[in-house]
């Protein structure tokens, strides 16, 4: 099964330039989210989707940032217009809905029912 | 905000050894995890604790969701060159399990062989 694929894996653009980040969810995962990784910092939550609605966007930094999820299946992270402390790593990643989102135990170890799996990141550099 | 104080930030250590790391916060959560990312790649679950005071192994690993739901510490045994990495624990409040995760600083380790 193809894990979380994100395009592209780099992009060094111009401050002020417009950048398009696109993530293609695991196959049936209704739950997509947006993280972003500053230099040496921690993976900073930006926003969650569930199927093609925005569920949680308290994340998103300004309004420069645009994300959309059409038809529920894969997002778009628009940039516009980019800026310096835009440059990070953007993670995606994508879980399981499951019927009863209220239970506390799953399997623990290493293949949690509500894994959040995440794509290998695009770097972005804006100069 | 809410934020997660992850140490060491970094550890350089001989194959062999064990490795200890934690993460503490001034919040509650009810789910803790552990990730290892590598480099290239996006990061990889190691661990998900969901009750207060549970220990779980995982191989050579071995994690702690702390008593006062407050903090977690990962456990690396006898270490080896592959462990190399950044590994970041992360917390999620509520009792929905699909809403977002916050993440420690990462410890980014180095395994001398």
């Amino acid at each position: 099964e193809a894990g979380v694929t994100q395009f592209p894996s780099h992009s060094v653009i111009e401050k002020g330039q417009t950048v398009t980040l696109r993530c293609d969810p695991i196959s049936g995962h209704d739950n997509l989210y947006w993280y972003r990784r500053v230099m040496g910092k921690e993976i900073k939550f930006l926003l969650h989707f569930v199927k093609e609605s925005k569920q949680d966007e308290s994340g998103m930094p300004n309004n420069r940032f645009l994300a959309e999820r059409t038809g529920g299946t894969y997002s778009t992270l628009k940039v516009q217009p980019a800026e310096l402390e835009d440059s990070g790593v953007y993670f995606c990643a994508s879980s399981q809905d499951l019927i009863d989102n209220t239970a506390t135990q799953g399997y623990g170890v290493g293949s949690d029912l509500y894994t959040q799996y995440f794509g290998p990141g695009t770097r972005l550099t804006v100069l | 905000g809410q934020q997660l104080n992850q140490s060491p930030q970094s550890m350089f250590i001989q194959e062999g050894e064990d490795v200890s790391m934690n993460c503490t916060s001034s919040s509650i959560f009810n789910t803790w995890l552990w990730y290892k990312q590598e480099p290239g790649e996006g990061p990889v679950l190691l661990i998900a604790l969901y009750k207060a005071g549970e220990l779980t192994s995982n191989g050579r690993l071995t994690a702690q969701f702390g008593i006062t739901r407050k903090d977690s510490f990962l456990n690396i045994s006898a270490s080896i060159p592959s462990d190399v990495g950044i590994y970041f624990c992360a917390g999620r409040f509520g009792s929905s399990n699909t809403g977002k995760l916050i993440f420690g600083q990462g410890t980014t380790l180095q395994v001398k062989p």
